[in-house]
């Protein structure tokens, strides 16, 4: 069935980098996505991946796409207090649908 | 912007009473969805809508209800509230095409005693 699977925590130190995993199942998933969810607040979309690409890089944020292992990771350079959030990986396997992750929670070591 | 308004946004329930999650969008979105958020789990789709007058079941659908009279108006309805529906809701709202990001609400934590 479909499931997509990330670990519930992540602890990185302040300027470190971190590397958020995600699994997903369904290889026809066009776009693979990250939303960010912050204390008390709806989910913010943070970058996409077509699925055709194998990397995307936006300012502090670099996207790996592994196919063959349906293997997705999001890297934030220079992690600051502020990125201290819940990070949800997403698939599309239909144009309807979202299939999402159970999230992992960014903690931003001082 | 407004973007996505969900009210209202804490609610206490008995069990067995009724209400309805009001969503509202002022971007014109076809799409329209409404998930739940519950501890440990990704979001799960409750129902959605591709336009109005047209909806669909997700993934959890029972014990809700949905209707899509206008664009912008996305309410859920909780028929007989039972503990098992205490989560926090989202709605979201996008444009067709499936690289389209979806907008949140705020959500509302709703809890049924």
């Amino acid at each position: 069935g479909e499931d997509v699977e990330q670990s519930l925590f992540l602890s990185v130190r302040e300027g470190d980098s971190s590397v958020i995993n995600c699994t997903y199942t369904d290889s026809s998933s066009t776009y693979l996505y990250w939303y960010k969810q912050e204390p008390g607040a709806g989910l913010q979309l943070l970058t996409y991946i077509f699925s055709n690409m194998d990397m995307k890089q936006d300012q502090r944020l670099t996207v790996l796409l592994n196919k063959k292992d349906k293997h997705l990771s999001l890297r934030i350079a220079d992690t600051q207090t502020g990125d201290s959030a819940i990070y949800f990986c997403a698939e599309n396997p239909s144009n309807y649908q979202l299939i999402w992750g159970a999230g992992t929670k960014l903690i931003i070591k001082p | 912007n407004a973007g996505v308004t969900q009210t209202p946004k804490f609610q206490v329930l008995k069990t067995g009473q009724s209400m309805t999650l009001q969503c509202a969008q002022d971007m014109n979105h076809e799409y329209m969805s409404w998930y739940r958020q519950d501890p440990g789990m990704g979001l799960r789709l409750i129902h959605y809508s591709v336009g109005a007058g047209i909806t669909d079941q997700g993934e959890v659908p029972n014990g809700y209800n949905v209707s899509r009279s206008t664009t912008e108006d996305f309410p859920l309805r909780l028929l007989s509230a039972a503990p098992s529906q205490t989560s926090v809701y989202f709605c979201a709202s996008r444009e067709p095409g499936t690289q389209q990001p979806q907008h949140f609400g705020d959500g509302t934590r709703l809890s049924i005693l």
